[in-house]
């Protein structure tokens, strides 16, 4: 089966501009999850879906980040405006609802400059 | 607080030998653990998982061992090759089958030719 697919690979912005970023899932996942991930430090979610719906969202920083699944499937996730602090990688996973296993893309690498 | 953790950052070890990395985790109530392996520039990859009802699995050359009395888990991988050199982090499921996984930092292994 295809992976999840994440595009763009990389990006480099200035502070205070806006980025957004595209997910995929696998085919039938119904859960979507999105993770930022420092530089030297675990993942951390930010935001996780069931189909359209919002799970949590507890983690994203709702002033500068958005994000949205409107037909349950591809998902984008954007920060505006960006800061230094967001230098990243965002990872983006997929599970099929109720599983324990998740599936990860390569992620975005984001440098705020 | 809360969290999962790993007791080394680096692990460095000669090809051919066992490795071990360990995991701290402090939330008694997760009932389920995963390893990944996460190579420069790709999402974290499923290795192995164990569900708190086991204290033990075994995959392909790798082991998980759960120790619920000290909260402790930890990754045998056996005979490592090169190709096993990489970031490993243990994850925590916590909120049942609609949860979300918790990362640590991660241990670096490094294999010796």
């Amino acid at each position: 089966e295809a992976g999840v697919a994440q595009s763009p690979r990389y990006k480099i912005i200035e502070k205070r501009q806006s980025v957004a970023f595209w997910c995929n899932p696998i085919s039938g996942h119904a859960t979507l999850y999105w993770y930022q991930q420092i530089l030297g430090q675990g993942p951390k979610l930010l935001i996780q879906f069931q189909n359209n719906g919002v799970v949590d969202d507890s983690q994203l920083p709702k002033d500068r980040f958005s994000a949205e699944r409107l037909k349950g499937v591809d998902s984008t996730l954007k920060i505006q405006p960006a800061k230094l602090e967001d230098s990243a990688v965002y990872l983006c996973a997929s599970s099929v609802a109720g599983n324990y296993g998740y599936t990860f893309g390569s992620g975005t690498r984001l440098t705020v400059v | 607080g809360e969290s999962v953790g790993l007791h080394l950052p680096t692990l460095s070890v000669q090809e051919g030998d066992n490795s071990i990395i360990n995991c701290a985790y402090s939330n008694s109530a997760s009932d389920y653990f995963i390893w990944y392996k996460q190579e420069s520039g790709k999402g974290p990859q499923f290795i192995i998982d164990i569900r708190s009802n086991m204290d033990k699995r075994q995959g392909q050359r790798v082991t998980v061992l759960l120790n619920k009395t000290v909260k402790h888990l930890s990754l045998q991988i056996a005979a490592t090759q090169p190709g096993d050199s990489a970031v490993y982090f243990c994850a925590e499921k916590r909120g049942g089958s609609q949860g979300n996984l918790i990362f640590g930092k991660g241990t670096k292994l490094s294999v010796k030719p």
